[in-house]
């Protein structure tokens, strides 16, 4: 069975510092990965995806996130926080052949203090 | 654009009732899903429709009923409310592959409904 682990339950994070939210899936097949966004008492946003091509791919607002295969990862990173990215992170996968099945992790919520 | 639509947005109730929880999009998608989150656990898919007429179980089915006669409204019937079903629950909907492959995996949430069952 497919399962998406997400090593971190909570970050903290000083403003301005470098971040990386931690991802790895389990799958047999080929897989589409994604990162969505939780703010608080909102649904899931789609922050980014890796669907073929470059294993790195990049948000509008700063986040990066690199698709290793042979360590079956897919973690998120952003070089300097802001205040504004507390919220909680979801880790995805979808081995469905993209009919939008995804399979999401447990979340890491990301706490950035002044 | 009101997007995906949940009512009610909060619920109380007691074992044993039934209730259901409504789904609007109007984005004209095709894929229409149910999610349950939970702490700790992430989100879990209950049902999904990929149209009008089509349903199948997702990874946390039992307990739960859906119904796809539009394109626009996918109700999440709880037929029997157990305490266990206290959770928040997100509808979400998306397009087919096809149209447009940088669209796959886009899923666009509701707000969500949060139940409790006492």
């Amino acid at each position: 069975a497919q399962s998406v682990t997400q090593l971190d339950s909570q970050v903290p994070v000083f403003e301005e510092a470098p971040v990386e939210l931690r991802c790895n899936y389990s799958s047999s097949v080929s897989v589409y990965l994604f990162w969505y966004v939780q703010y608080p008492n909102q649904g899931l946003q789609l922050l980014l995806k890796y669907l073929s091509g470059s294993t790195l791919v990049e948000s509008i607002n700063g986040f990066e996130a690199e698709f290793n295969k042979s360590q079956t990862s897919f973690h998120l990173r952003k070089p300097s926080v802001h205040i504004s990215d507390t919220a909680e992170y979801f880790c995805a996968v979808d081995t469905s052949g993209g009919y939008n099945k995804l399979i999401f992790g447990a979340g890491t919520r990301l706490a950035v203090h002044p | 654009n009101a997007g995906v639509t949940q009512t009610p947005k909060f619920q109380v109730l007691k074992t044993g009732q039934s209730m259901t929880l409504q789904c609007a999009q109007d984005m004209n998608h095709e894929y229409m899903s149910w999610y349950r989150q939970d702490p700790g656990m992430g989100l879990r898919l209950i049902h999904y429709s990929v149209g009008a007429g089509i349903t199948d179980q997702g990874e946390v089915p039992n307990g739960y009923n859906v119904s796809r006669s539009t394109t626009e409204d996918f109700p999440l019937r709880l037929l029997s409310a157990a305490p266990s079903q206290t959770s928040v629950y997100f509808c979400a909907s998306s397009t087919p592959p096809g149209r447009g492959a940088t669209n796959t995996g886009e899923l666009f949430f509701g707000e969500g409904s949060r139940l409790t069952v006492l």
